[in-house]
């Protein structure tokens, strides 16, 4: 079975600090892959999306992610971080195509200092 | 546009009780459904899918069942809480088995006393 994992799960950076969070998979076939965040008080919502092609995914407010099939990693970057962006993210992996479900991490929570 | 509700948002159990929650979805037909259950201090675990009426898959051996009345609606049972039952319980769907992007409910948090 397939196993996340994340390294950080307690981060706090002050604003304007650049940010990197390590999710690594233990999969060897195909894999679709998600970073979700789930902000103070709402619902757990997509913040981007691998399934094939450019390695380097783009997803909502300024966030990104590079998948390294070599590594199994695909860690989320921003370069610039803001006191809104305080949440806890979770990295997940969808392996094979079934119907079944996502394989999350334990979760990161970051928290910005203004 | 696509919706989906949760209730109820939090439940306070004592040990030995039926639980019941349940899930609705809005705006689309057979969708994939899902339960998850999130712990103190871990991720998300899957606990239950369905890839349409009637039709069940476990994947951790619990407490727990769920059920799928209609296209839209599914439901978390338990006909005796646990200690261990507590958590934070998420519902999702998704629409594409090849993709799987999950979009999720608001949750429950129960607590068994």
């Amino acid at each position: 079975a397939q196993s996340v994992s994340q390294h950080n799960h307690h981060v706090i950076l002050s604003e304007a600090a650049s940010l990197e969070l390590g999710c690594n998979y233990s999969y060897g076939g195909t894999v679709n892959l998600f970073w979700y965040v789930q902000y103070p008080g709402q619902h757990l919502q997509l913040l981007l999306k691998y399934f094939s092609g450019d390695p380097l995914v783009k997803g909502i407010k300024g966030f990104e992610a590079e998948f390294i099939k070599s590594k199994f990693s695909f860690n989320l970057r921003k370069p610039s971080v803001q006191w809104s962006d305080t949440a806890e993210y979770f990295c997940a992996v969808k392996a094979g195509g079934g119907a079944d479900g996502l394989t999350f991490g334990k979760g990161t929570h970051l928290i910005i200092q203004p | 546009s696509q919706t989906i509700h949760q209730w109820p948002a939090t439940l306070v159990q004592p040990v030995g009780s039926p639980l019941s929650l349940e899930c609705t979805v809005e705006g689309t037909s057979n969708p994939n459904l899902y339960w998850y259950r999130q712990a103190a201090g871990r991720g998300l675990q899957l606990l239950f899918y369905s890839v349409g009426i009637g039709q069940i898959s476990s994947e951790v051996p619990q407490n727990l069942s769920a059920s799928r009345p209609q296209d839209r609606q599914f439901i978390l049972s338990s006909k005796k809480l646990l200690l261990s039952d507590s958590g934070f319980y998420l519902c999702a769907w998704s629409v594409s088995v090849a993709k799987n992007i999950q979009y999720f409910g608001a949750g429950t948090r129960l607590s068994v006393l």
